[in-house]
């Protein structure tokens, strides 16, 4: 079966410090990947998402950036992380193909103070 | 580009009372319409779905209805309990790319 994992599971970070949050899929091939942010426990904003390695689409101009360097590996990166980078950040997954139902990793809770 | 409404973004009922939860989307394009709810601190986790060529479909206590000429789809929760409460999310699909609506906190009252 398929699992999903995302560390760290929490993070406190100062204003202007790097960022860096790993994604990984076990137990399938060639995933489409995603990264959400959910602010103050409501709304989730598609921010990134991947077809395959190398291969990331922005959804939102800001200071974060994604990279997928390994078929079942997504990482979100930020050089200098704003106060309003606090949030839940969730990684998800489906299948390519016509499958559309994604599925959501535990999740990074990140506060940046 | 692809936009969901959703309400209310509060709801609370009496324990066995039904729910019922509405979206809206603008792309008509879109073809898939899940539904996840999510606990406090938790993953969002899919609950049910439905696919545009579909009007209706059912799960146990949980339904969830399509009107494409309208552009809207609802979230229907019979025989409500306690552990129903959640915020539940609707979103719309067009070629893998899910687009939430705002979320709607649901609670349950014994």
């Amino acid at each position: 079966s398929q699992t999903i994992h995302q560390w760290p599971a929490t993070l406190v970070q100062p204003v202007g410090s790097p960022l860096s949050l790993e994604c990984t899929v076990e137990g399938t091939s060639n995933p489409n990947l995603y990264w959400y942010r959910q602010a103050a426990g409501r709304g989730l904003q598609l921010l990134f998402y991947s077809v395959g390695i190398g291969q990331i689409s922005s959804e939102v101009p800001q200071n974060l950036s994604a990279s997928r360097p390994q078929d079942r590996q997504f990482i979100l990166s930020s050089k200098k992380l704003l106060l309003s980078d606090s949030g839940f950040y969730l990684c998800a997954w489906k299948t390519t193909g016509p499958g559309d139902t994604q599925y959501f990793g535990p999740g990074t809770r990140l506060t940046v103070l | 580009g692809e936009n969901v409404e959703q309400h209310p973004s509060t709801l609370s009922v009496q324990e066995g009372d039904s729910a019922v939860i509405k979206c809206t989307y603008s792309d008509s394009a879109s073809n898939y319409f899940p539904w996840y709810k999510q606990e406090l601190g938790k993953r969002p986790q899919l609950i049910i779905d439905i696919r545009s060529n579909v009007g209706e479909k059912k799960d146990q206590r949980i339904a969830v209805t399509l009107n494409k000429t309208a552009k809207h789809f609802s979230l229907h929760i019979t025989e409500t309990q306690p552990e129903d409460s959640a915020v539940y999310f609707c979103a719309a699909s067009r070629g893998g790319k899910l687009i939430f609506g705002q979320g709607t906190e649901l609670s349950v009252k014994p």
